[in-house]
């Protein structure tokens, strides 16, 4: 069983479409994040959800929108996509909420923005 | 704001020398600390962390990794590698609060020679 699964795995997509991309984690945790990483490996911190609430908003464009219908899911939808937006996308949870704990990683989506 | 920093972008060993791997960190109070490994097309796997208590840490695949508070340093440490430990290595810092995240550096690219 995968503890952190995202779908899809790879996404290639014109300029200005949207696309979105789903996560689900089956650890039972109460915290789930969203990460970029870019063409040189650098990763980012997006977004963090603690029990279906927005507790992290790093300055993400507003075409990047986050959502969490329940604990154990967490959703990405970005508009009107940009050459800039292609990375990969971790989503990722945790046990702990307010204090620090483990990250668990997801496998990655590859978003490729032509 | 803390920041973590990876002076080496790529290491190249040989297999079944040793291995040490430099991470230094910026942050105001007690910092905890992770190690995580990334092979090629897959999400991070946490090695090892630091909370508190005994400064030399053990993780996983016979790593290691000591907290030197007056260097703000947190190596990597493995006394013999083996080819499988090809792989990208990321080191962390986690601020907690209401909103805990973690920075991460950008990585050192570990390349193993038969």
């Amino acid at each position: 069983d995968t503890a952190v699964s995202q779908t899809p795995k790879y996404l290639v997509t014109q300029m200005g479409n949207d696309k979105s991309i789903k996560c689900e984690q089956n650890l039972g945790h109460d915290t789930m994040y969203w990460y970029k990483q870019d063409s040189k490996k650098f990763l980012k911190i997006m977004f963090s959800y603690n029990n279906k609430e927005l507790i992290i908003n790093e300055t993400v464009p507003n075409r990047f929108s986050p959502k969490s219908p329940d604990k154990a899911h967490l959703n990405l939808h970005i508009n009107s996509l940009e050459l800039g937006d292609s990375a990969v996308y971790f989503c990722a949870s945790s046990p702990l909420g307010g204090g620090i704990g483990e990250l668990f990683f997801g496998e990655g989506s590859r978003l490729t923005v032509l | 704001a803390q920041s973590v920093t990876q002076p080496d972008i790529h290491i190249t060993v040989s297999e079944g020398a040793s291995l040490e791997l430099r991470c230094n960190y910026s942050y105001g109070a007690t910092p905890y600390l992770f190690w995580y490994v990334q092979s090629p097309g897959q999400g991070l796997q946490l090695l090892l962390k630091y909370f508190s208590g005994d400064t030399l840490v053990q993780g996983i695949k016979g790593f290691e990794a000591e907290f030197k508070r007056s260097q703000s340093s947190f190596n990597l440490r493995k006394p013999s590698v083996h080819w499988s430990d090809a792989a990208e290595y990321f080191c962390a810092v986690g601020q907690t609060g209401t909103a805990s995240k973690l920075t991460f550096g950008t990585g050192t690219r570990l390349q193993v020679t038969l």
